[in-house]
């Protein structure tokens, strides 16, 4: 089955403790990012990756580090996470990047299940 | 002003009813959009892109408006499992190619 999965899904953990949040697709795809969902926010991007190796900031990216060594995994990583971090995460990838042209369809972005992460 | 805006709702609307969202974006350099679902607590699923001439999907149908700069959905005869949270989300192509995601409307309907 095509997915992207994250892991944890749920996690609570204290402030300075690094933690590292997984993600992996099995869909080939070149195209992984991460976001984060706040009410009223809605979904803010905090890292993305066009291809292995290649890594970029997102709107939001202060805090947080990704690294994009294999094509399926794109972890994020919070060396000291802080209680405004609290948050529902979530990972994302898709075909391809920078192939749009007006009558193109869409590369869907397909997103993992999410993951609900508490800051004390 | 925020780059794509949306009516937080919430829409209650009776099952049957014919419902309507609007977006507007605010960045004229965007190039394609779409509609995106969020049920509760789970992640965003595609719905469907918009066409610059308007399309349709059994009973869902969007537009796009370039020159007003807004996009709709329309939703007939809704049902009970429509209930949920709809995204808007606009792209650009802008140096690198960008998602960007309202804060979606969120619809519940009612038996």
């Amino acid at each position: 089955e095509a997915q992207v999965t994250q892991n944890p899904r749920y996690l609570i953990t204290v402030t300075g403790k690094k933690l590292t949040v997984t993600c992996s697709q099995n869909m080939n795809h070149e195209y992984m990012s991460w976001y984060r969902q706040d009410p009223g926010l809605g979904l803010r991007q905090i890292y993305y990756s066009m291809n292995v190796e290649v890594t970029d900031k997102g709107d939001v990216p202060e805090g947080y580090k990704v690294s994009r060594k294999e094509k399926r995994n794109f972890p994020l990583i919070l060396e000291s996470p802080s209680p405004n971090q609290t948050s529902l995460y979530f990972c994302a990838s898709r075909v391809g990047f920078g192939t749009y042209t007006p009558l193109d369809s869409y590369n869907e972005q397909f997103f993992g299940p999410g993951t609900r992460l508490t800051v004390l | 002003r925020k780059e794509v805006e949306q009516d937080p709702g919430p829409f209650n609307v009776p099952e049957g009813a014919t419902v309507a969202f609007n977006c507007t974006y605010s960045n004229s350099a965007s190039q394609s959009f779409f509609w995106y679902r969020q049920d509760c607590r789970k992640e965003p699923k595609l719905l469907m892109s918009v066409y610059s001439s308007g399309n349709e999907d059994g009973r869902f149908t969007a537009q796009l408006n370039r020159a007003s700069q807004y996009i709709s959905l329309l939703i007939r005869d809704s049902k009970l499992s429509d209930s949920a949270t709809y995204l808007c989300v606009v792209n650009r192509v802008f140096g690198n190619e960008k998602l960007t995601f309202g804060t979606g409307t969120r619809l519940t309907i009612i038996p």
